[in-house]
């Protein structure tokens, strides 16, 4: 049974430009959220998609956006990349919403030069 | 808005000793808690978590955690270190009571260093 997978595992990418990252849920999991970590920070709650739709989101602009697919994996794109967008990208799946622990996949680590 | 705080940027013990590592929360409600570690280059692992019932949490790799709800605090604890346990640690707060959606607010993590 595969966990979570996420590509790539490494970007870099220069200021101004767009990126897409993408994520496979845990078999079973139709809920897939979205974190940004920061050097020596802890992850920070971006969006979160179940049934395809944009279910809560953070404290991020809109250059980041993201969808779910039919088949409940998801993209997070940003677009107008920051210098300050640099970090590991996290995805994390659930078996539906409420009070289920969270699997995370390991990260795409983006840098932005 | 819900937070956690976990105050101390490391952690060490020596092997076979007890390790905790500590956090405190503030949120609104009840507190839903977790515990993830994190080893370098990887995603987080699930340790344990706290919805309700007994103050002693049992989770992962001989690891758990207390819920003092009058210090708002769920420490991480374990009886005897061992020097794989060496990672870092989260801990985190469901978020967003009565949307019926989980997410989750992490501290900034406790780096755990067991030594031999």
């Amino acid at each position: 049974d595969a966990g979570v997978t996420q590509s790539p595992t490494h970007l870099i990418k220069t200021r101004g430009q767009q990126v897409t990252l993408r994520c496979s849920p845990k078999s079973g999991h139709d809920t897939v959220s979205w974190y940004q970590q920061a050097l020596g920070q802890g992850p920070q709650f971006i969006f979160q998609y179940y049934e395809e739709e944009e279910r809560q989101r953070g404290n991020f602009p809109d250059r980041f956006s993201g969808h779910q697919f039919p088949n409940y994996s998801s993209e997070l794109n940003v677009n107008a990349l920051l210098l300050g967008d640099s970090a590991l990208y996290l995805c994390a799946s659930s078996p539906g919403v409420g009070l289920r622990e969270q699997y995370f996949g390991p990260g795409t680590r983006l840098t932005v030069t | 808005a819900q937070s956690v705080a976990q105050p101390e940027d490391q952690v060490n013990v020596a092997e076979g000793n007890p390790l905790t590592v500590k956090c405190t929360y503030s949120v609104s409600g009840n507190p839903y808690l977790f515990w993830y570690v994190q080893y370098p280059n990887r995603g987080l692992q699930f340790l344990l978590k706290y919805i309700t019932g007994d103050n002693l949490v049992k989770g992962s790799y001989g690891f758990e955690a207390e819920f003092n709800k009058s210090q708002t605090s769920f420490h991480l604890k374990k009886p005897s270190a061992l020097v794989s346990d060496s990672a870092l640690y989260f801990c985190a707060v469901r978020g967003s009571l009565g949307s019926g959606y989980s997410t989750l607010t992490f501290g900034k993590g406790t780096m755990l260093l067991v030594s031999p």
